[in-house]
């Protein structure tokens, strides 16, 4: 059973430039959430997903970032018009469905965002 | 408004000493959940224990061992006879239950063991 797996892993762009995080939750999790690392700081929660369902965008800027969660396929985060500032660690973690309370949430490796 | 204090920054310890990694946590939520990470040079999260706030007993597991105080809203984590492969930063994370939620987490302890 493979674990959460993100990629790339690592990603450089040029002031201006898109970048899009993949991220493919473990086998039979259905939840996924998005957090981003700034440097020597801890990580701070983006956005949790379900499939084809935006739950809680409470932690997303309000622009130029975007997340998906298709039927079909990863999870997808998106920044537009990238800045110096996104530059950071953006870690992808997936849960299964539970009613009795939050699941231990399975990180991936992590995608680190270079802004030249 | 929920929220992780880990008030040490940078811990430097000689190889064989124990340490104690603080964590204190704010809550209004009478159930929630409190978990330990620990993120080595390579920069994976690797998850070390999840408690939730009815279980005040106290875990050990190998050179690892947690005290949860509900009294002082404190989570503290012992690494006893630390060795080199310690060294990592350390996160404490806190979610309120409402079924599938996002995590709190603090800022970190970077723990460095000195052989």
């Amino acid at each position: 059973n493979a674990g959460v797996m993100q990629n790339p892993r690592h990603l450089v762009r040029r002031r201006g430039q898109e970048a899009r995080l993949r991220c493919s939750p473990m086998k039979g999790h259905s939840h996924v959430y998005w957090y981003r690392q700034l440097p020597e700081e801890g990580l701070k929660f983006m956005v949790y997903l379900q499939k084809e369902n935006i739950i809680d965008e409470s932690g997303m800027p309000k622009e130029r970032f975007s997340a998906e969660f298709p039927k079909e396929g990863p999870s997808i985060l998106r920044i537009q018009q990238v800045v110096r500032g996104d530059s950071a660690a953006y870690f992808c973690a997936s849960s299964p469905f539970t009613a009795g309370g939050p699941n231990e949430q399975f990180f991936g490796p992590g995608t680190r965002l270079t802004v030249l | 408004a929920q929220k992780v204090t880990q008030a040490q920054t940078e811990i430097s310890v000689v190889e064989k000493e124990d340490v104690t990694l603080d964590c204190v946590y704010e809550t209004r939520d009478t159930t929630y959940y409190l978990f330990w990470y620990k993120q080595p040079p390579s920069g994976e999260l690797v998850f070390l224990i999840r408690r939730n706030s009815f279980d005040e007993q106290n875990e050990i597991s190998g050179r690892y061992s947690w005290n949860f105080q509900k009294s002082t809203s404190s989570f503290n984590f012992t690494i006893t006879a630390s060795q080199v492969v310690d060294s990592a930063v350390y996160f404490c994370a806190l979610s309120e239950r409402r079924g599938n939620t996002p995590l709190v987490f603090g800022k970190g302890t970077r723990l460095s063991v000195i052989a």
